[in-house]
């Protein structure tokens, strides 16, 4: 157990509707990053949030935004879903300058 | 842009037998390489490597890291069927932010 901890476990949507996907970090961890994990491939970084300003984006379109709380939970929004966004979402905390991140259990989204 | 590359893509093994894990990368500036294990959803860390030649040891995983040819391995000893699981290795950009991961390796430990 890491301490981060992820909601919903899992989430059904159909095309064009909007999803938000919450995130509590590990205890004393500020900086929270957020990746895709599709169905047979690794985790694709999204982006990430330090003192609730975002820190470094990936290579996903704005449709996908996020937000960072004074307590350091993080939310995920997707707008206008599409079925490519079916995957599993990651959500991984740390320490300021250290590179170990810890992950919690992820949400599982499919998009029909 | 950095690349992660892991091979082989999965494996079938019988418990007791050793798994060796490749993962060979191309980054600017690189700081450091991390092995994670993903059971079922979350990746649980395993190893962070930062210098070369230097064995991380964990039971009966370890792992190391060759700079100079930039790859990492890690091994499994003894394999037991907990073992099975997807193994990724990654790389960070820059202190604490954008892990880029490979693909991972699907380790599946028959009894």
């Amino acid at each position: 157990e890491t301490g981060v901890t992820q909601s919903p476990t899992h989430l059904i949507k159909t095309r064009g509707q909007q999803v938000t996907l919450r995130c509590s970090s590990q205890s004393g961890h500020n900086t929270v990053s957020w990746y895709q994990q599709a169905l047979g491939q690794g985790p694709q970084f999204i982006f990430q949030y330090y003192r609730e300003e975002e820190n470094g984006r990936g290579n996903f379109p704005p449709r996908f935004s996020g937000l960072q709380f004074p307590n350091y939970s993080s939310e995920l929004n997707v707008n206008a879903l599409e079925l490519d966004d079916s995957a599993l979402y990651l959500c991984a905390s740390t320490w300021p300058g250290t590179d170990t991140q810890y992950f919690g259990p992820g949400t599982r989204l499919t998009v029909l | 842009e950095d690349k992660v590359v892991q091979s082989p893509l999965s494996l079938v093994v019988h418990e007791g037998d050793t798994v060796t894990l490749n993962c060979s990368y191309e980054v600017t500036n690189f700081r450091s390489l991390l092995w994670y294990k993903q059971e079922k959803k979350a990746p649980t860390f395993l190893f962070m490597l930062t210098s070369s030649g230097i064995e991380k040891k964990s039971g009966r995983l370890s792992s190391i890291l060759d700079k100079k040819e930039l790859f990492s391995i890690l091994n499994i000893t003894a394999t037991q069927t907990g073992d099975s699981a997807i193994y990724l290795c990654a790389v960070p950009k820059a202190a604490g932010n954008k892990l880029t991961f490979g693909g991972g390796t699907r380790v599946l430990v028959k009894p």
